[in-house]
């Protein structure tokens, strides 16, 4: 199974600043038909988690652009400019290009 | 809209067999996609379980393969999880969700969670 690495696991941010998530897989995502199948999810404090970032950097629906995701191969980061309140909980990235798919570890945001 | 719900007893003894089952509404379970169960233990990350497809196949993570059992009952739109010989390690949130392959393999609806801890 690929492995999905996820260092460090909190992250501690100020209102208002950026904050970076570094994802890594054990091997390449990029698919036979040429897509990089790289999610990222948020799940906020007592809910289900929601993907953010489908195909390495595509926002879904819904999720402000204050979120963004970046990287190829086997490195991958999700950026948000400016930390809200709400954006407290954890993220994780996780592989859908090769069966099965894999989350990793997560990495809580947290207010500082 | 596609809901999903799980269900199931909140306390389970060591040794003892975990079940859950998960009610989906708003989609067949026959149709098209995947349906899969996912736990997060305290403290710990997401780990995916096991998965059963629209034809009846089913895949297990290895770590838990000798241990798991995924069913549907296609009558009553659910699908079902057993975990034998539960210990400690096994108390976490339990989630059921839809797994499409759009978009690679991607969970785009997910329940609400059942929180599940093995004491004796």
């Amino acid at each position: 199974d690929v492995v999905m690495t996820q260092p460090p696991f909190s992250l501690p941010v100020a209102l208002g600043q950026p904050a970076s998530i570094s994802c890594r897989s054990s091997q390449s995502l990029v698919h036979s038909d040429g897509n990089t199948y790289l999610n990222w999810f948020q799940q906020r404090p007592g809910q289900s988690p929601r993907r953010l970032i489908y195909k390495v950097s595509n926002r879904d629906s819904g999720v402000p652009d204050r979120f963004s995701g970046s990287g190829s191969g086997t490195d991958f980061t999700l950026k948000i400019s400016r930390v809200e309140a709400e954006d407290v909980g954890v993220y994780y990235c996780m592989q859908g290009t090769h069966w099965p798919p894999t989350f990793g570890g997560g990495t809580k945001v947290e207010m500082k | 809209q596609v809901q999903l719900q799980e269900s199931g007893p909140g306390l389970v003894k060591p040794s003892e067999t975990l079940s859950l089952t998960c009610a989906v509404s708003g989609y067949s379970i026959t149709s098209d996609f995947f349906w899969a169960w996912i736990r997060r233990p305290p403290g710990k990350g997401l780990e995916w379980i096991a998965t059963v497809f629209h034809n009846g196949s089913t895949y297990y993570t290895p770590s838990l393969k000798s241990r798991v059992t995924i069913s549907v009952d296609t009558s009553k739109n659910q699908f079902f999880l057993k975990l034998r010989f539960v210990t400690a390690a096994d108390t976490a949130l339990y989630y059921c969700a839809r797994l499409t392959p759009k978009d690679g393999y991607n969970f785009d609806y997910w329940g609400q969670g059942a929180l599940v801890t093995v004491s004796s």
